[in-house]
């Protein structure tokens, strides 16, 4: 079965600062990887998503993420952070058939600081 | 890019009562709709696969007598809570998936649902 942990549940970091969100998966085969953010009581938005190629994957708004299998690990950055950042992040993992829902993480608050 | 809408954005109803939510493919043909939930605070939970044309699956632990979903066709899938309880109250959220292509699947904006 496929999973996805997200181990911080906040981060709070200040305007301009970098920014690292974790994200590790399980699962059996070479996974899809997305990257969601959310603002409250909106719907998600898609950052990035890996698919295949390049392990360094660019998305909106100056977000990168960057895939390890070797680490099962999908983390989102951002170079410089802005006050518009602060909402929910969500990860997420899909199959390759296309078939399947996605699972979601936990999610990670981002506050941030002025 | 594809968009995926949903309505209504938000309902409030009595208890006892039932609620359709329509999840709508602007611009694309989606075989596949997914239905999630999601609790104050909490990651999203998937509820269903509807498939166009075919009875929905649904994950353990959700009643489908409760949950009904009809995908009549490859623009239109529809959730409706019936017998709404003041529990039931959530965000709902819709995604679909592109026809053809790799797995990438299109969120609607969401709906909350407040029953009384």
């Amino acid at each position: 079965a496929q999973s996805v942990t997200q181990p911080d549940i906040h981060i709070t970091v200040s305007e301009g600062a970098s920014l690292e969100l974790r994200c590790n998966y399980s699962y059996g085969a070479t996974p899809y990887l997305f990257w969601y953010v959310q603002s409250p009581g909106q719907g998600l938005q898609l950052l990035l998503k890996y698919f295949s190629g390049d392990t360094l994957v660019q998305g909106i708004k100056g977000f990168e993420a960057e895939f390890k299998r070797s680490q099962s690990s999908f983390n989102l950055r951002k170079p410089s952070v802005h006050w518009s950042d602060a909402a929910e992040y969500f990860c997420a993992v899909g199959g390759d058939t296309g078939r399947r829902a996605l699972t979601f993480g936990s999610g990670t608050r981002l506050q941030v600081q002025p | 890019g594809a968009v995926v809408s949903q309505h209504p954005s938000r309902v409030i109803c009595k208890s006892g009562t039932s609620v359709k939510i329509e999840c709508r493919s602007l611009d694309f043909q989606a075989t596949t709709m997914f239905w999630y939930r999601q609790f104050p605070k909490q990651s999203l939970m998937l509820m269903a696969t509807s498939n166009e044309g075919s009875k929905a699956t649904y994950e353990q632990g959700v009643e489908k007598d409760k949950f009904l979903i009809n995908h009549a066709s490859l623009t239109l899938s529809t959730l409706t809570v019936t017998s709404a309880h003041p529990e039931d109250s959530s965000f709902y959220i819709c995604s679909a998936r592109v026809l053809a292509g790799a797995n990438e699947q299109f969120f609607g904006p969401g709906t909350r649902l407040t029953v009384l």
